[in-house]
């Protein structure tokens, strides 16, 4: 079955260390995305992709970095220098622009800061 | 503020409706739509509109579209326990989905 796998569902961040959240899609989408979930907020974008070797930043990018070196692959580093960085991260997909066939997510990754 | 609000709690009777109402900002064309979240889960997208529309009807789900008001809602007929989930409200712009505006969500409670 196609769809979006994100790995590990739980993770765990030391202060002052990066991670990376893992996000594979096999649904030969274009276009891919990261959003991050508070508890009471909407979802807020961190970087999107509409194409392999290129992404573009979001509405809350700092301290966040990702790369897009095969279509099917979109990982996420969370970088020492996001000083919130607890939340529910989720990954999602979209053939491409113009069409309205909406985006398909992922199941999510917790990060929490210890 | 958000682009797009919603009210965040609901709280109904099994095998009443229900209807999540939500208000958007962008008079452009547009796609609005309808997620739902499960805990501990991604989105699932139910079903979207476009602004030239005023209603689209799915099975349970039916969708009304108030293009003055920039006023949507989801009436979710005969609401089961399994409903209970958080709805999200989202629009984009016709050849921009690379910018997609969500709502905050609203927890829906299905109660026995």
């Amino acid at each position: 079955d196609g769809g979006i796998t994100q790995s590990p569902k739980y993770l765990f961040r030391k202060e002052g260390q990066n991670v990376t959240l893992s996000c594979e899609q096999n649904l030969n989408h274009d276009a891919m995305y990261w959003y991050r979930q508070d508890p009471g907020q909407g979802l807020r974008l961190i970087y999107y992709s509409q194409i392999v070797n290129d992404f573009q930043k979001g509405d809350i990018a700092e301290g966040y970095s990702v790369s897009r070196e095969k279509k099917e692959s979109f990982p996420l580093t969370v970088t020492s220098a996001q000083k919130n960085p607890t939340a529910f991260y989720l990954c999602a997909s979209s053939p491409g622009t113009g069409v309205p066939y909406g985006y398909t997510f992922g199941s999510g990754t917790r990060l929490t800061v210890v | 503020g958000e682009d797009v609000e919603q009210s965040l709690f609901l709280s109904v009777r099994e095998g009443d409706s229900s209807v999540i109402n939500c208000t958007y900002t962008d008079s452009s064309s547009t796609y609005l739509y309808w997620y739902k979240q499960e805990p501990g889960a991604g989105l699932q997208l139910l079903t979207y509109i476009f602004s030239n529309m005023d209603m689209k009807q799915d099975q349970r789900l039916t969708v009304l579209l108030n293009k003055k008001d920039k006023h949507l809602s989801l009436r979710i007929a005969d609401t089961q326990t399994g409903d209970s989930a958080i709805y999200f409200c989202a629009e984009t712009l016709l050849y921009n989905n690379n910018d997609m505006r969500f709502g905050a969500g609203t927890r829906l409670t299905v109660k026995p």
